[in-house]
């Protein structure tokens, strides 16, 4: 198994550029999520999904769009990028939206918007 | 909404020593998850122990153990025979079992440990 991949690992977007981040898991996980990591404020909760076909949103969704097509992929959308959305981002996965399983996350991806 | 707080940015330790990382919590449920995670600099995120709340017994994986306290919603990570490998930051993180929001992390915001060779 990949566990969970990202791409790009590093992307610099000028002011008002769109662009997706890819992200992907091999172990048939129901339920994926995406975080932004900013210095000196841990990790916070974009958007999640917990089904082909169902997201929802979390701490900080505004200026991010999500889709799930496939119980594999979870891209995340910035349409116009900001200079707040400097950010390194992670995607995440778990087998299910309760219970005990452990949560894996990928290898981020570090977002610069100039 | 439930909140998580770690009090400490930054934390050193000796090798082969001994350091407890704090972290509190707010929360009106009984029952939750509790983790640690860590981020070494690579930045990948690694579960280092997890805590359910109706468990009295504390977690303990190896070197890492953690002490619950739920009524003072206390959820501290104490990592002994400090290695030069456990330098990374560490997050504590709480998960719903209730509602909309259970299966979401809600994450402090970290505490950076350092440990001198």
């Amino acid at each position: 198994n990949a566990g969970v991949t990202q791409t790009p690992k590093f992307q610099v977007l000028k002011t008002g550029q769109s662009m997706t981040l890819q992200c992907a898991q091999d172990m048939n996980h129901e339920y994926m999520s995406w975080y932004r990591q900013d210095p000196g404020m841990g990790l916070r909760l974009i958007h999640y999904s917990v089904g082909a076909g169902i997201t929802d949103q979390g701490e900080v969704p505004n200026g991010y769009n999500v889709s799930r097509s496939t119980t594999e992929d979870f891209p995340l959308r910035l349409l116009s990028a900001a200079p707040s959305q400097t950010s390194v981002y992670f995607c995440a996965s778990r087998l299910g939206r309760a219970g005990t399983y452990e949560q894996y996350f990928g290898p981020g991806t570090r977002l610069t918007v100039t | 909404a439930q909140t998580v707080t770690q009090s400490q940015p930054e934390m050193s330790v000796q090798e082969a020593e001994t350091v407890t990382l704090s972290c509190t919590y707010d929360t009106s449920e009984s029952d939750y998850y509790l983790f640690w995670y860590k981020q070494p600099p690579s930045r990948q995120m690694i579960l280092v122990i997890r805590q359910e709340a109706y468990k009295q017994q504390n977690a303990t994986e190896n070197r890492f153990s953690v002490n619950f306290q739920k009524a003072a919603k206390s959820f501290s990570l104490k990592i002994s025979d400090s290695q030069l490998g456990d330098a990374a930051m560490y997050f504590c993180a709480y998960r719903s079992t209730y509602g909309g929001s259970q299966g979401n992390l809600i994450f402090g915001k970290g505490t950076k440990l350092s440990v001198k060779p």
